[in-house]
């Protein structure tokens, strides 16, 4: 099964607003990863926070990691529509050498 | 310069035929991955392998058939394609420290359809 689980599925916001994503997962986890993919690419990382931090921030992206309810949220700040794409949360479980992705976000920017 | 690079970007096929993806990074990892996406999305983890050596084998079919010449290429070879094998297939690559897993960096992408 799926260890990570992205909520929602889809969002659709206008240009300039915040978008969040949150994302479940279910074993102990080295890290969290999250990715971009734009329709038709491949992925693109975004930015990674280790099971022992809390928050993290990369440009307009925060990154939030509760290990003990097992989730993690990014928030996008000030929405271009060039944001537009599917997000993707990973795990790798403890002793895993792999990462396992979450079903994915598709976000919509409107302009 | 293309970091993790992969050809076909389309590949068109009918059932039985045995097709073969080829994937090359230029990163100086030590580990690359296939990742297979379907429809819905999903990315699954196939196959990684780390300095030419395969350390991870998921639930995959004995038809596919990862093969490593040297850290810097991994191939995906298909035997008798079924219907099922359409998907789109991503190579990756990373560094492999003691515990966890790096940042992954991805090629482009193989869309593999079965008719």
């Amino acid at each position: 099964s799926q260890q990570g689980e992205e909520d929602p599925q889809a969002l659709s916001i206008q240009e300039g607003e915040n978008a969040t994503m949150n994302c479940s997962y279910k074993t102990s986890i080295n890290n969290l990863q999250w990715y971009r993919q734009n329709s038709g690419r491949g992925l693109v990382h975004l930015i990674l926070i280790r099971s022992n931090e809390r928050e993290k921030h990369s440009g307009r992206l925060r990154v939030t990691l509760d290990t003990s309810k097992k989730s993690s949220s990014l928030l996008i700040t000030a929405s271009r529509a060039a944001d537009t794409a599917s997000y993707f949360c990973a795990t790798d479980g403890t002793g895993r050498r792999a990462l396992t992705f979450g079903s994915g976000t598709r976000l919509q920017v409107q302009p | 310069d293309t970091a993790v690079s992969q050809t076909p970007k389309y590949l068109v096929t009918q059932m039985g035929n045995d097709k073969s993806i080829k994937c090359e990074q230029n990163l100086g990892h030590d580990t690359m991955y296939w990742y297979k996406q379907d429809s819905k999305k999903f990315l699954k983890i196939m196959f990684s392998y780390n300095n030419k050596e395969l350390i991870i084998n998921e639930t995959v079919p004995n038809r596919f058939s990862p093969k490593s010449p040297d850290k810097a290429h991994l191939n995906l070879h298909i035997n008798s394609l079924e219907l099922g094998d359409s998907a789109v297939y991503f190579c990756a690559s990373s560094q492999q420290p003691g515990t966890g897993v790096y940042e992954q960096y991805f090629g482009p992408g193989t869309r593999l359809t079965v008719t």
